[in-house]
């Protein structure tokens, strides 16, 4: 099955600066990459998404880049803010299949 | 609200109780997924349903563990003889369909004791 390692666990930014979290999966046949975003006590709430079609995508100060060939991907946030500061979790889904496999998660702090 | 609605937010069992967990998906939506997420950790798919049908079961930990949507609307979560490694929390999604993205629930926190 799917496999999905994602770090790094911890990253502490000043208010300002870029956070970079990055994903690597095993299942080739994964064509869907979600992230999430996750406060305490919520569910994960979808940020931003790629599919493997497509190598970035870039929502405001949020982007995503897929490398199909290495079978890795990344988030990007820059002039990051407080609010900022969560959990985030990528995640791969193949073809036809509804389930995702998530990564263990990355606590963001921004400190202001 | 539109979002997907799980109850109850928290349940305390005693352990070899019983535990039912319900999810109403977003109006509409075909798709329903349960997860488990372990403190720390990311959630661990348990279970698929399109419409009424569970299309996928693979990830349900053991027979203890059964689901149903018998309506392909809401759907309930149950844990027969709970035991303490159950205590994670169970998060529903629910999508328009299977390859299109999943809104999440915020979760039912179950404690076992």
């Amino acid at each position: 099955g799917e496999n999905v390692e994602q770090h790094p666990s911890t990253l502490s930014v000043q208010e300002g600066d870029s956070a970079v979290i990055k994903c690597t999966y095993s299942d080739s046949a994964s064509n869907y990459f979600p992230w999430y975003k996750q406060e305490l006590g919520k569910g994960p709430q979808l940020i931003i998404d790629i599919r493997s079609n497509v190598g970035e995508k870039k929502d405001q100060r949020i982007a995503v880049t897929l490398n199909k060939t290495a079978k890795h991907f990344s988030l990007h946030i820059t002039e990051t803010q407080p609010e900022d500061s969560a959990v985030y979790f990528c995640a791969a889904s193949p073809t036809n299949a509804g389930k995702s496999t998530f990564g263990d998660g990355t606590t963001l702090t921004v400190k202001p | 609200g539109a979002g997907v609605s799980q109850s109850p937010r928290y349940k305390v069992a005693k352990r070899g109780q019983d535990v039912a967990l319900r999810c109403d998906p977003i109006s509409g939506h075909v798709s329903l997924f349960w997860y488990q997420q372990a403190l720390g950790q990311g959630p661990e798919f348990l279970t698929y349903f399109q419409n009424e049908a569970q299309l996928d079961k693979s990830g349900l930990p053991s027979d203890r563990f059964f689901a149903e949507r018998p309506e392909g609307s809401v759907s309930t979560l149950k844990i027969q003889r709970t035991q303490q490694e159950d205590s994670a929390v169970y998060l529903c999604a629910s999508s328009g369909d299977r390859a299109r993205p999943q809104h999440f629930g915020d979760g039912t926190r179950l404690s076992i004791l």
